[in-house]
């Protein structure tokens, strides 16, 4: 079965901490895709990076970086010097071919980021 | 113009009302997706459409009906719903062909059923 499990579902922290969201995915494919997006109170969910698993190598843009780790299936997503901007509901997404051929996204459920000033 | 429109922003509406969700994208894409977002779950797929072929149904109960008239637009007609349907309904659209290419969400309609 094709999972994603974000174990944390509320997470605060002072403004310039550090924070890592945890990610662990299930899945029987050999090739995937992992992705990241940011929910704001505005509601919209925003793309924040894709990454295929032939692709270990870690990404950093900006405060964001990212761990992929195929050996222990996560895919953890760190903010350095948080910022109260980053509050949001960060979630992690793997993507699967349906049956009917269709590419779909499957979340976890969440991680609600709170970075207090 | 933002990626994906999505109108109203809010609605509340009774069992026995009749209302339809309107998404619109303005990106060129040839996929559109509705999702459910409901307290403390998953987003839920709902619906797929491909080149405005409907590709994917989740299970979803009939009072929810979508329609895909074109590329751009699609809409989510609703129809005798129970108060659980209360959610955030978000659409999406992306470019199918290129294999995993994100998908882009609109702000979503906030949905109370009364």
């Amino acid at each position: 079965a094709q999972k994603v499990t974000q174990a944390q579902t509320e997470i605060s922290v002072v403004e310039k901490e550090d924070v890592t969201l945890d990610c662990v995915y299930e899945t029987r494919d050999t090739t995937y895709y992992l992705f990241w997006y940011k929910q704001p109170p505005s509601g919209e969910l925003v793309f924040l990076i894709r990454r295929n698993s032939f692709d270990e190598q870690n990404e950093i843009s900006g405060r964001y970086s990212w761990n992929f780790q195929k050996s222990t299936s996560s895919f953890n997503f760190t903010i350095t010097a948080s910022q109260v901007v980053d509050s949001a509901v960060y979630f992690c997404a793997l993507s699967v071919v349906t049956q009917g051929g269709s590419e779909k996204l499957v979340f976890g459920k969440g991680t609600k980021l709170t970075v207090n000033p | 113009e933002t990626g994906v429109t999505q109108t109203p922003r809010h609605l509340v509406m009774g069992m026995t009302n009749k209302k339809s969700l309107k998404c619109e994208q303005h990106l060129g894409h040839n996929a559109m997706y509705w999702y459910k977002q409901s307290a403390k779950k998953p987003l839920e797929l709902m619906f797929v459409y491909s080149l405005e072929e409907r590709v994917e149904n989740n299970s979803v109960p009939s009072r929810f009906s979508p329609e895909c008239p074109n590329s751009s637009h699609l809409f989510l007609h609703l129809h005798t719903l129970q108060p659980e349907d209360s959610a955030l309904y978000l659409c999406a659209s992306s470019q199918e062909g290129h294999y995993n290419s994100p998908l882009h969400f609109g702000n979503g309609t906030r949905l109370t059923v009364t």
